[in-house]
Parts: C-alpha cells; structure tokens; sequence
C-alpha cells in the first residue's frame, strides 16, 4: 500500500539553526513527492517537490529537501531557521493508481517550532 | 494566474441544518478539484474528488455529498449537520492546463472553519 510517514510530531529548533523535517514514503515505481506548509487558519501552501533529476530540490523561501531513494526519504531542510518558519509542514506523495484523479497521499504533518 | 476561492472563511451552524460550501477556481480550465477535510490542526482526510463536470467520485462513506455544477465550482453539501462534522474543509485545485500532470502540485483554498453547535 502506498503511505507517507512523517515520524515527529513536532520539531524544536532554535532560529539561526539548521532544521530537517522528516518524510519517508512508500510507494510502487518512481515516486512524485511534494512539500507543504501550512499556517493558522491558511490552507496549504505548496514548498517543492521532486519529480527527476537531481536529488536536492530547491523551493520557496530558502526550503530544500533532499530524496533519497535507497532510504525513501525525502526530508526537508534549511540551512538557517526563522522565526517565521513556525508552521505545520506536510509531506505528501502521489497515488500511482491507474485513473485520472491524480490523488495526493499526505502525512501526518510535523509542527516546526522557531525559538527567537 | 490561477487562483482559488472558497467562502464561508467561518461557519458556525446547529446539529441538524444543511450545509453549502462553495470553491470556485479562476485561470484554468478542466480542472481536477477536492474537497478534504482536517480535524484538529494535523492530518488531511480525502473526501471527495472530480476530475470533469458532473464526475464525483467519494472517497469515505459520510454525512457529506459534493457536486460541480461548472467546470470551475465545486461544492460540498450536507442535508443534516451532525457534530462529527465539525472541522476544517479545504479545497484544492490541479490545473488542467496543457492536460493534467503528475508532477504538478495540488494547489489549496483558505478553508472554512466549520463549527456545529
């Protein structure tokens, strides 16, 4: 069955620090994986993905994350948090079936809390 | 630009009323639309997804029915409200722009805040 585990709930870091994210997915074939973030009261914002190429994907505001398809990992990271960081952050990879919906399998989200 | 709209930003009805949240997408045509559903600030639930006028296809047996009248509206119904409705609704959009894709991302609304009393 195909899945998306995001294994901390929540990840503390202190701004200026380095943060990673984690995601490990489990799909058949060649997985197409995307980033979200989310924040109160907003809907989903749409960070990076990775569908080819070059294993560290570059996104918005300074996001990259990198794919590993010997661990399927796909965890985001930067090199310096912001405060502005603190948010819900949601991996998700797509349904491979056989039909034209085009699904998302998402994981249970991780909350990133920036300490000033 | 494509852009993607849903209203009420809040709603707060009693246990037993209908419900009517609308979505509405600008700047693409045919596009693949869904309705999820979120509970508690964490996990995203599939509710409902259309792929073209008229198409609904539900993903978990519920309250809830979806409809898409136009080819860029998209909307979520419920005859009787019960509590287990309450949540965070959210839909999103997949552009059908040059034919849909798998390497393109879904593109979310705002969502509405959907308190039952």
């Amino acid at each position: 069955a195909q899945s998306v585990a995001q294994p901390e709930d929540q990840v503390n870091v202190a701004e200026g620090n380095p943060l990673t994210v984690k995601c490990t997915y489990s799909v058949s074939g060649n997985p197409y994986l995307f980033w979200y973030v989310q924040y109160p009261n907003r809907g989903l914002q749409f960070l990076l993905k990775y569908i080819t190429g070059d294993n560290l994907v570059k996104g918005s505001y300074g996001f990259e994350a990198e794919f590993n398809k010997s661990q399927t990992s796909f965890h985001l990271k930067k090199p310096s948090a912001l405060v502005s960081d603190s948010a819900l952050y949601f991996c998700a990879v797509r349904d491979m079936s056989r039909d034209s919906s085009y699904k998302l399998i998402f994981g249970s989200g991780t909350r990133l809390l920036v300490r000033p | 630009s494509q852009t993607i709209h849903q209203w009420p930003a809040t709603l707060v009805q009693p246990v037993g009323s209908p419900l009517s949240l609308e979505c509405t997408v600008e700047g693409t045509s045919n596009p693949n639309l869904y309705w999820y559903r979120q509970a508690a600030g964490r996990g995203l639930q599939l509710l409902f997804y259309s792929v073209g006028i008229g198409q609904i296809s539900s993903e978990v047996p519920q309250n809830l029915s979806a409809s898409r009248p136009q080819d860029r509206q998209f909307i979520l119904s419920s005859k009787k409200l019960l509590l287990s409705d309450s949540g965070f609704y959210l839909c999103a959009f997949l552009s059908g722009d040059r034919g849909h894709t798998s390497n393109q991302p879904q593109h979310f609304g705002d969502g509405t805040r959907l308190s039952i009393l």
